[in-house]
């Protein structure tokens, strides 16, 4: 089955610095990445997503890159805000009935004022 | 809030007691996920349905484990049997159709004693 490896386990940054946190995966038939944002109590909150015939998407601060070739992809987060501040979590899902997502361990960032 | 709702949001049970857990997924969705996710770790499958139909379950899902969606809206997962190691956060997610983008609910935290 899939296998998503994402690094790094924690990160810290200046508030107005980005933060990059990097994803790879093992099954070359996947081809949805999302990325999802966890708060302290509360479920995963989808913040970007791309399609495996896409090789960048963007939406303001946030943007996601994806290196099929290497089987890996990245969320690169610009003008961090101490809001920024949770965990990360990668994820990617299989062709197959299910389409189930397969998650990174996750990557606690935490934004310094 | 992303529209998932799910019930208790939290549960402390004694080792051997049956829990059961609700989702109510976003209105019109077919598909229903639903995932573990212990402390420090991303969420793992645990099983979904289109619509009433439970169409894969993951081997995590030992014998104790059942789950409905009685008609293709709300459903309960419920343990038998509680053991320790039950002990985490379980998360359901509902999609419009294979593929779609997983929108997740805030969790129900187990804690066995």
């Amino acid at each position: 089955g899939e296998n998503v490896e994402q690094h790094p386990s924690t990160l810290s940054v200046q508030e107005g610095d980005s933060a990059v946190i990097k994803c790879t995966y093992s099954d070359s038939a996947s081809n949805y990445f999302p990325w999802y944002k966890q708060e302290l109590g509360k479920g995963p909150q989808l913040i970007i997503d791309i399609r495996s015939n896409v090789g960048e998407k963007k939406d303001q601060r946030i943007a996601v890159t994806l290196n099929k070739t290497a089987k890996h992809f990245s969320l690169h987060i610009t003008e961090t805000q101490p809001e920024d501040s949770a965990v990360y979590f990668c994820a990617a899902s299989p062709l197959g009935s299910a389409r189930q997502l397969t998650f990174g361990s996750g990557t606690q960032l935490t934004v310094l004022p | 809030d992303t529209g998932v709702s799910q019930d208790p949001r939290h549960k402390i049970t004694k080792r051997g007691q049956n829990v059961t857990f609700r989702c109510d997924p976003i209105s019109e969705h077919n598909r229903l996920y639903w995932y573990r996710q212990t402390l420090g770790q991303g969420p793992e499958f645990l099983t979904y349905f289109q619509n009433e139909a439970q169409l894969e379950k993951s081997r995590l899902l030992s014998d104790r484990f059942s789950a409905e969606r009685p008609k293709g809206s709300f459903s309960t997962l419920e343990i038998q049997r509680t053991e320790q190691g039950d002990s985490a956060m379980y998360l359901c997610a509902s999609s419009l159709n294979a593929g779609e983008t997983q929108y997740f609910g805030p969790g129900t935290r187990l804690l066995v004693l």
